[in-house]
């Protein structure tokens, strides 16, 4: 069974500075994805990042970009010069690659909720 | 395409009764997943569906809770006999298998009270 753990329940940043969000995972499989979900108060869960494990080079989306660790079984979110629409809960997920015909539903972590403070 | 719709937004329902939510997929989405989501957690997956065949149930999914994919396009999510430990927010995604992990697009979700 895989597990997604997310330590920092709450963060709070000052706008325009940088802030970065742990999380850390346990699984057997050798091929698999992470991301970042970002959920602001309307609830809907939005796609920040995603990592594919055998790719050694860390993923980048403009101001948003992980450190991959494979070998800790980490995968933190570093969000550069923050804005005030940063603030939302950020959950960090995880599935398995089992090809095209695979289950690959998301196991997430409890979130991380980020405020941005003007 | 307006994404993946869920309806009704809210939901409020007495202890005892059952409750129906619909969901709309992304048109050319051959996979849809239900997940539950109670506040302050991240959510929970609870089943799904490659076309109209349900693959996969999670153990979260009691007797109570049934899904179903008619003609591989909306879902539908009952809970019969409500209890208040149902109260959560159900949230559906969809997805393109051929593009590979990562393509989901999530509804805005129908949140459950059950009082």
């Amino acid at each position: 069974a895989q597990t997604v753990t997310q330590s920092q329940p709450e963060m709070s940043v000052q706008e325009a500075e940088t802030v970065t969000l742990s999380c850390t995972y346990d699984t057997s499989e050798s091929n698999y994805y992470l991301f970042w979900y970002k959920q602001p108060p309307s609830r809907q869960m939005i796609l920040v990042i995603r990592q594919e494990a055998y790719k050694q080079q860390n993923a980048t989306e403009n101001r948003f970009s992980v450190n991959f660790q494979k070998a800790a079984k980490s995968f933190s979110l570093k969000i550069s010069d923050s804005q005030l629409g940063d603030t939302a809960m950020y959950f960090c997920a995880f599935t398995a690659w089992r090809g095209d015909t695979g289950r690959r539903a998301l196991t997430f972590g409890s979130g991380t909720r980020l405020q941005v403070q003007p | 395409d307006t994404g993946v719709s869920q309806d009704p937004r809210h939901k409020i329902t007495k202890r005892g009764q059952n409750v129906t939510f619909r969901c709309d997929p992304i048109s050319e989405h051959n996979r849809l997943y239900w997940y539950r989501q109670t506040l302050g957690q991240g959510p929970e997956f609870l089943t799904y569906f490659q076309n109209e065949a349900q693959l996969e149930k999670s153990r979260l999914l009691s007797d109570r809770f049934s899904a179903e994919r008619p003609k591989g396009s909306f879902s539908t999510l009952e809970i019969q006999r409500t209890e208040q430990g149902d109260s959560a927010m159900y949230l559906c995604a969809s997805s393109l298998s051929r593009t590979g992990a990562g393509g989901y697009t999530f509804g805005s979700g129908t949140r459950l009270t059950v009082v």
